[in-house]
């Protein structure tokens, strides 16, 4: 079945800093991911999506990675805010049909 | 544009109690999910609706889930008897149809007591 990992442990860093957030997956292969944004009490909003052909896609301070060979993907955000602080979310279609998976999310901390 | 409207946004009953949840989309939107979201996971797609067909039900518990779509707009989405376990945000989003990008609703965080 498919499996999509993200780290469980919060990421906590200082403002300033670039923030580096790690999506894997296994046992298939989307043809696109997205990341989400969620803060607490609310739905997730979406970011970026990323296609398997593009190795990079950028918006503003944020930046995504796609590696099919590695399974993975990179989340940047660059010069970040404590504002940035959320929980971030990415989701993989499959079925080629906008059915999604989505994984646990990781906790990004920044600190002032 | 208004977005995704859910309510109640809150709920809390009595376990074997009957709870429905409310969804209106975004205008336009053909696409409707239902999302539970467990506390410390992700959202996992319960239903999907296209206009007011339901095209993947295969993760919806049957026994004692039920949802609607009756005129491609709004929905409904039903537990009776509720348990325990089924304490958990329920998540509503649209999208156009075939679009990449969903739309969340702000959810209903429901606690069966």
């Amino acid at each position: 079945s498919q499996k999509i990992e993200q780290n469980s442990e919060a990421l906590n860093i200082q403002e300033g800093k670039t923030a580096t957030l790690t999506c894997n997956y296994t046992n298939y292969s989307p043809a696109y991911l997205q990341w989400y944004r969620q803060d607490p009490g609310r739905g997730p909003v979406f970011l970026l999506l990323i296609r398997e052909n593009e190795k990079e896609k950028r918006k503003e301070r944020l930046k995504v990675t796609f590696d099919t060979t590695l399974k993975q993907s990179l989340f940047h955000i660059t010069a970040s805010q404590p504002a940035d602080s959320a929980t971030y979310l990415c989701a993989l279609e499959r079925d080629n049909f906008n059915k999604f998976y989505f994984g646990s999310g990781t906790k990004l901390n920044v600190k002032p | 544009e208004a977005g995704v409207v859910q309510s109640p946004r809150y709920k809390i009953i009595e376990k074997k109690q009957p709870v429905a949840f409310w969804c209106n989309p975004i205008s336009g939107h053909n696409t409707l999910y239902w999302y539970r979201q467990n506390l410390g996971q992700g959202p996992e797609l319960l239903i999907r609706y296209e206009n007011e067909e339901a095209v993947d039900d295969s993760q919806l518990p049957k026994d004692r889930f039920s949802a609607e779509r009756l005129k491609g707009v709004d929905s409904t989405l039903k537990i009776q008897p509720a348990e325990l376990g089924d304490s958990a945000v329920y998540l509503c989003a649209s999208s156009l149809f075939g679009g990449e990008t969903q739309y969340f609703g702000p959810g209903t965080r429901l606690l069966v007591l």
